[in-house]
This record gives structure tokens, C-alpha cells and sequence, in this order.
């Protein structure tokens, strides 16, 4: 059964800490991505990479960063959390870059995030 | 520019009705991909359906039927005889061919609640 884990479904942190979210993968997928999930926005991705090392952004980048040193493996991390990043975090992951926004999108059950 | 339109923010019936969720998109792009997701309240979206611009069959699998009309550009997503186990959110996205970003298009999503 394909499996995209995140490692916490709630954190509770305080405004100017650093947060990592870590997401593992277990179908060899080339491509991860990281997503926010409002109410009202739908789905906006934060990043997206395609291999190890590298990585792209997508539509709210700002406050963010992302690490990929594995390829089962892409960690989203904030510097410094703010209020605003409060949120629904969403990992998901694709088989090939070629198929990215083509093919079907495997997710996580997500991280909720507050920040205080 | 694209765009994807839940304009149903939330939907309530009673199980064993009929419910049709709507979908309205635009893109300039002649080729592109439609896709639904469900989102339960266990919080991991699951891939419904892809629909290709090129392919204007609508499908039906089981209780669930999609009406795809490039005429009116919607791709709406019927549940027959619903149930309680269908309540979630549903999201609407779409992708074209010609983004270089590779990126899905996101709609707001629709809270289907059947009540037993």
C-alpha cells in the first residue's frame, strides 16, 4: 500500500521559533511537493522538488524553506514562525517530473500547525 | 489566467439523495487535465478522477459519475444515492499542458455533509 507519512498531525509553537515539518515517502516517487490548505483557498503550494537537491517554488514560497537530501524524504522548515503560518500543511508526492501536474497526487493526512 | 470555481462552499443532504457538486474552470491552454480529489475528515486527499481536455466522456464509476462539457467548461462530480461515508471535502483542480511550473490550479473545495 502506497504511503506518504508525515511525522506530526498537530504542533503547537510559539511565534519566532523555527518549525520543521518532515514527510517520508515509500513508493520512489522523483517528485514531493509541499501545500497550505486554508478554508476558502483550497490548496497552495509552497514548494516542489523533483529530485534530490532540488527544488522549486511555487505560489507562497515566502517564509519558507525546504530540504531534500533523500529522495523518500523533503522537509519543510520555517525560520521563524509567525501567526500567519498557521495553517493545514500537506505533503504529497508524484512518480515523474514529466507527469507533475498530470498524474495522480499521493498526500499525506497532514500537519496541522499553530502558531501562538 | 486559470482559475478553478467551487462556488458551493458547503452542501448538506440527507443520505440516499442524489448531490452534484460543481466545477467551473478557465484556461487558455487547449490541452489540460481536470482532476478530483477528496479530502475525509481524516484529513489525506485521495485521487478521484483525471479527465484530459481531449476526452469529453463523461465516467461513471459506481455511485460516482463526472459530466465533463468543455461547452460551459465545468466538470461537475455527481454521488448517486449518497452516503454518510461520503461526507468530506471535495476539490476541484486543474493543470495544463503548457505550464512549464507544473503546477495544479486549486478550487476552494466543497463541504459535502450527509446527514443519515
Amino acid at each position: 500500500d502506497v504511503k506518504v507519512t508525515q511525522s506530526s498531525r498537530y504542533l503547537v509553537k510559539r511565534t519566532g521559533e523555527k518549525v520543521f515539518l518532515e514527510c517520508v515517502q515509500d513508493m520512489d516517487h522523483e517528485n514531493m511537493f509541499w501545500y497550505r490548505q486554508d478554508p476558502g483557498l483550497g490548496l497552495r503550494l509552497i514548494y516542489f522538488s523533483y529530485d534530490v537537491k532540488m527544488k522549486e517554488k511555487g505560489d507562497i514560497p515566502e517564509g519558507y524553506s525546504v530540504s531534500r537530501e533523500k529522495k523518500e524524504r523533503f522537509s519543510l522548515i520555517l525560520e521563524s514562525a509567525s501567526t500567519n503560518q498557521t495553517s493545514m500543511y500537506l505533503c504529497a508526492s508524484s512518480t515523474h517530473r514529466q507527469t507533475a501536474n498530470t498524474g495522480e497526487l499521493f498526500f499525506g493526512e497532514g500537519s496541522r500547525l499553530t502558531v501562538l | 489566467a486559470q482559475k478553478v470555481t467551487q462556488a458551493q462552499t458547503e452542501i448538506s443532504v440527507v443520505e440516499k439523495e442524489d448531490v452534484t457538486l460543481d466545477c467551473v474552470y478557465e484556461t487558455r491552454d487547449t490541452t489540460y487535465y481536470l482532476f478530483w480529489y477528496k479530502q475525509p475528515p481524516s484529513g489525506e486527499l485521495v485521487f478521484l478522477i483525471r479527465r484530459n481536455s481531449f476526452d469529453e466522456q463523461n465516467e461513471i464509476s459506481g455511485r460516482y459519475s463526472w459530466n465533463f462539457q468543455k461547452s460551459t467548461s465545468s466538470f461537475n462530480f455527481t454521488i448517486t444515492a449518497s452516503q454518510v461515508v461520503d461526507s468530506a471535502v471535495y476539490f476541484c483542480a486543474l493543470s495544463e499542458a503548457g505550464d512549464s511550473n507544473y503546477q495544479l490550479i486549486w478550487g476552494a473545495g466543497t463541504k459535502l455533509i450527509i446527514k443519515p
